[in-house]
């Protein structure tokens, strides 16, 4: 699975919206992009992820740059609950042995 | 999707002791993976558990010292055995099972069991 660059730690104005950026120069073409975020205290969380195309539910949004090197996930309106660990995961999407191979993660705190 | 749970949640145990860590399932799952995060590290993933066949470990990690157990499709165990400080980490259970898209199988992951080992 390719290897993910991500910026240690963010800050973001709750209310506003919060873009979290990572790099994936090495991504496969059968290589998903997958953002899961870890709260304090808890196991991570799935958010989104994506092939090539922007996707966009009901947590954040996902844009992929179009040579799919890199990748930002957006929460549109950062609220205090947000404050977590945001993991940026590539790796091929398959059935059975999904195991994830997390980096190091970006901090992202959100500020009253 | 899937839900676990972890028991303990937490605890503390002298050197040289072992602890059993229990994961339960509401659904049935092929694969379980145990990871472990030290404290203000990443998530390293230490075995894959399948039911009715041994576990697979990852590199630095040893079936003595990290046994595990799935004895069926929604329960497994993990022990870490001969406790050191160096093992005070936080220990999550988690499964692969279908999420919000039908084509793609999302992780789950349990709230995970806090170890402080003295």
């Amino acid at each position: 699975d390719a290897k993910t660059t991500q910026p240690t730690s963010m800050d973001c104005a709750e209310g506003r919206a919060a873009n979290l950026p990572c790099n994936h120069s090495t991504i496969s073409g059968n290589e998903y992009v997958y953002w899961y975020r870890q709260i304090h205290s808890q196991g991570p969380q799935y958010i989104i992820h994506g092939l090539k195309n922007n996707e966009t539910n009901e947590m954040a949004s996902l844009i992929i740059t179009e040579d799919r090197k890199s990748s930002t996930l957006i929460l549109p309106h950062a609220t205090l609950r947000d404050t977590a660990v945001y993991y940026c995961i590539v790796r091929v999407a398959r059935t059975g042995a999904n195991n994830l191979f997390f980096g190091t993660g970006t901090r992202l705190t959100v500020i009253p | 999707s899937a839900v676990i749970s972890q028991k303990p949640s937490r605890d503390i145990c002298q050197r040289g002791t072992s602890l059993t860590i229990q994961c339960q399932v509401d659904s049935q799952v092929t694969m379980m993976f145990w990871y472990r995060q030290q404290p203000g590290q990443s998530l390293t993933l230490i075995a894959t558990a399948n039911q009715g066949s041994e576990a697979t470990y990852e590199s630095g990690f040893v079936i003595d010292k990290f046994p595990i157990s799935r004895p069926n499709l929604t329960f497994s165990t993990l022990t870490v055995s001969n406790l050191s400080p160096e093992d005070s980490s936080i220990y999550l259970c988690s499964v692969t099972a279908q999420g919000h898209y039908p084509s793609h199988n999302e992780q789950f992951f349990g709230p995970g069991t806090r170890l402080t080992v003295l």
